[in-house]
């Protein structure tokens, strides 16, 4: 079975550039959440999406991040304009469940974005 | 608010020796917690879990028992091997809602 799918895996862009991350949960899944993860910070949640409905964006930097599920199958994250501290590994996972049963979080491989 | 608190790495350690990776949390109410696998150019990977108070999650090989008393969920490995090398992270889920909250991980480092 397919695993969580993110597109790009490797991004190159210069300051200013607007970057737009893929993901394809798991079918089935109902929750999709995006992290992002620095050696300063670590892994940081941006936003969670439950029956596609955006529930939890707190983590969301800042008017530049935005985030989309407009199915249940294909979520983006953008980011515009693009700064060199957005230079991290952003994963997407989902899970099925809701509340406290919420289950494993399966996460994709990420994809590492570097801004010049 | 809500943290959760692991021990800064790295770890080395040599092969077949004994791993414990210290964590704790602080949310309120009675969360699950859970330890995810981070290996290599990877996303991370559930490692084992326990929702309860005295449950004991455990997966090839490695255990956490959930401490209510002390609000810990520590790692532990009786012999570690080479492929055991990988950064965990340490997670809780409060008793509401979906969200994982993580610590920072810790990287472990085995050598043969």
């Amino acid at each position: 079975d397919a695993g969580v799918i993110q597109s790009p895996r490797h991004e190159v862009t210069e300051m200013g550039q607007e970057v737009t991350l893929r993901c394809k949960p798991i079918s089935g899944h109902n929750s999709l959440f995006w992290y992002r993860q620095t050696m300063m910070r670590g892994l940081e949640l941006l936003i969670y999406f439950n029956n596609n409905v955006p529930i939890d964006d707190s983590g969301m930097p800042e008017d530049r991040f935005s985030a989309k599920m407009p199915n249940a199958s294909f979520s983006t994250l953008k980011i515009q304009p693009s700064e060199p501290r957005d230079s991290a590994v952003y994963f997407c996972a989902s899970s099925f469940g809701s509340g406290q049963n919420t289950g494993e979080l399966f996460f994709g491989e990420g994809s590492r974005l570097t801004v010049l | 608010g809500d943290s959760v608190t692991q021990m800064e790495g790295p770890v080395t350690l040599s092969e077949e020796a004994f791993l414990t990776i210290n964590c704790t949390y602080t949310a309120t109410g009675y969360p699950s917690l859970f330890w995810y696998v981070q290996y290599p150019g990877e996303g991370l990977q559930l490692l084992l879990k326990a929702t309860k108070a005295d449950d004991k999650g455990s997966n090839k090989g490695f255990e956490a028992t959930y401490r209510k008393e002390t609000t810990s969920f520590h790692l532990e490995k009786g012999s570690v091997q080479v492929s055991d090398s990988a950064v965990y992270f340490c997670a809780d889920r409060r008793a509401a809602g979906n969200k994982l909250t993580f610590g920072g991980g810790t990287r472990v480092l085995v050598k043969p």
